[in-house]
């Protein structure tokens, strides 16, 4: 069955640059969407297929997809991005997300 | 302004069925992919299964021969049922609705209701 894999956890400094990655055979071939959730909350889409801002969410938040490797990357974080991101891919005859990434803003 | 709303019973015992509706405010149920994903207390998403079309459905293979999603037009409501449940089916189950059709993010989320499998 096929697999994302994500570092567990990514940790930030107030204003800087957080990259989050989701790994994936040939991911690359794939429309990748991301997640964000925090905690007793939904998850919010936060980017779909690869780079895809939907309406209302920052323009701090990019995504791009090549290889094996996707990526969610949050510019200018602040102390509101703190949550779990979670990628998304369709595989063959499932959806598959990611394991999930911690993000903390110090 | 589209909204999801889940309910159904916060306990349900082992070796029963789990079953739970969304009811859809703001949106025809006729329309668009509707899901449910669950997710186990302190772990990650899972995907269950869409209805679309009204009738026609796509499930997780790992929980297939278990599930049934089935939609009622009359009330804008689908709903889940889960067989044979044991304590690896507690989760906050959601549901949600696919934002641009087949295989696309889903773009609105119920609250999510927490559903415990014990004796």
């Amino acid at each position: 069955s096929y697999e994302l894999t994500q570092p567990l956890s990514v940790s930030v400094a107030l204003g800087q640059t957080a990259r989050i990655t989701c790994g994936g055979n040939k991911i690359g071939s794939k429309n990748v969407h991301w997640y964000q959730q925090k905690p007793g909350q939904a998850p919010v889409v936060v980017i779909y297929r690869d780079n895809k801002r939907p309406s209302g969410i920052s323009e701090r938040f990019s995504g791009s997809n090549s290889g094996n490797t996707a990526t969610l990357t949050i510019s200018r974080a602040q102390a509101g991005d703190e949550a779990d991101y979670y990628c998304q891919v369709w595989d063959t005859s499932t959806e598959v997300f990611g394991t999930g990434t911690k993000v903390t803003v110090l | 302004q589209v909204q999801l709303q889940e309910t159904g019973p916060g306990l349900v015992k082992p070796s029963e069925t789990l079953s739970l509706t969304c009811t859809v405010s703001g949106d025809s149920i006729i329309n668009d992919y509707w899901s449910w994903i669950r997710q186990p207390p302190g772990q990650g998403l899972e995907w269950i299964g869409d209805i679309y079309n009204i009738g026609s459905t796509n499930y997780n293979p790992s929980l297939k021969s278990r599930v049934t999603i089935s939609v009622d037009t009359s009330n804008n409501q689908f709903s889940l049922k889960l067989r044979s449940v044991t304590a690896a089916d507690t989760a906050v189950y959601y549901c949600a609705r696919r934002g641009e059709g087949e295989h696309d993010a889903f773009d609105i989320w119920g609250q999510g209701t927490m559903v415990t499998v014990s004796s």
